[in-house]
């Protein structure tokens, strides 16, 4: 099956530190997409940070980054110097393509709280 | 703001009723998908459309029903409703399968 696993259900850190999300998924294929999703208070689903699979650079979107291991199947997101607005919940995201439906899987998520 | 559009954004109804939630993908976007969301929980996917035709079915009762439309607009029908149907509603539009989804703000349902 392929699955978005999020171990961590939450977190919280000081603003100005940097923090690591962490994510492990589950697929047979070789070319694919994963992606962050944020989701503050306000409910709002807010794309992050994607990642091509066949790409060894590692995605970079201003404070945010990942680390992204092929082999291993995993996909962190570093926030680096948070800020109190990084407060939310962050969703790990993987198109699954199993057993010829498509569809966009999330990770249960991980609530993110940065502290003054 | 994504380009994703739903209406309304709430919605108070009584059990027993049905009620359409709408979705106007991005400009361009064949792929539309619907989500919902209980309070305190992560998202469940319901159902995908590409270019008008079903592509993907999830957790989706059988009381709900959706379609895409010739100018690609989506409705999601939710009938008999209960308490339980109680969430936000997401609707996700993305230019094909395997790229990334741009989600509306969500139609907050409430059943009483």
């Amino acid at each position: 099956a392929q699955t978005v696993t999020q171990s961590q259900p939450e977190m919280s850190v000081q603003e100005a530190e940097t923090v690591t999300l962490s994510c492990t998924y589950d697929t047979s294929e070789n070319n694919y997409y994963l992606f962050w999703y944020k989701q503050p208070p306000s409910r709002q689903m807010i794309l992050v940070i994607r990642q091509e699979a066949y790409k060894q650079q590692n995605a970079t979107e201003n404070r945010f980054s990942v680390n992204f291991q092929k082999a291993a199947k995993s996909f962190s997101l570093k926030i680096s110097d948070s800020q109190l607005g990084d407060t939310a919940m962050y969703f790990c995201a993987f198109p699954s393509t199993q057993g010829g439906s498509e569809k966009l899987v999330f990770g249960k998520g991980m609530k993110l709280t940065v502290n003054p | 703001d994504s380009g994703v559009t739903q209406t309304p954004k709430h919605l108070i109804t009584a059990t027993g009723q049905r009620v359409t939630l709408r979705c106007s993908p991005r400009s361009g976007d064949l792929s539309v998908y619907w989500y919902q969301q209980s309070l305190d929980q992560g998202l469940q996917f319901l159902i995908q459309y590409y270019n008008g035709e079903e592509r993907a079915k999830g957790n989706i009762l059988e009381r709900f029903s959706a379609q895409q439309f010739p100018d690609l607009h989506s409705e999601l029908n939710l009938s008999s409703l209960e308490l339980g149907d109680s969430a936000l509603y997401f609707c996700a539009s993305s230019v094909r399968v395997h790229t990334e989804a741009f989600f509306g703000q969500g139609t907050r349902l409430t059943v009483v």
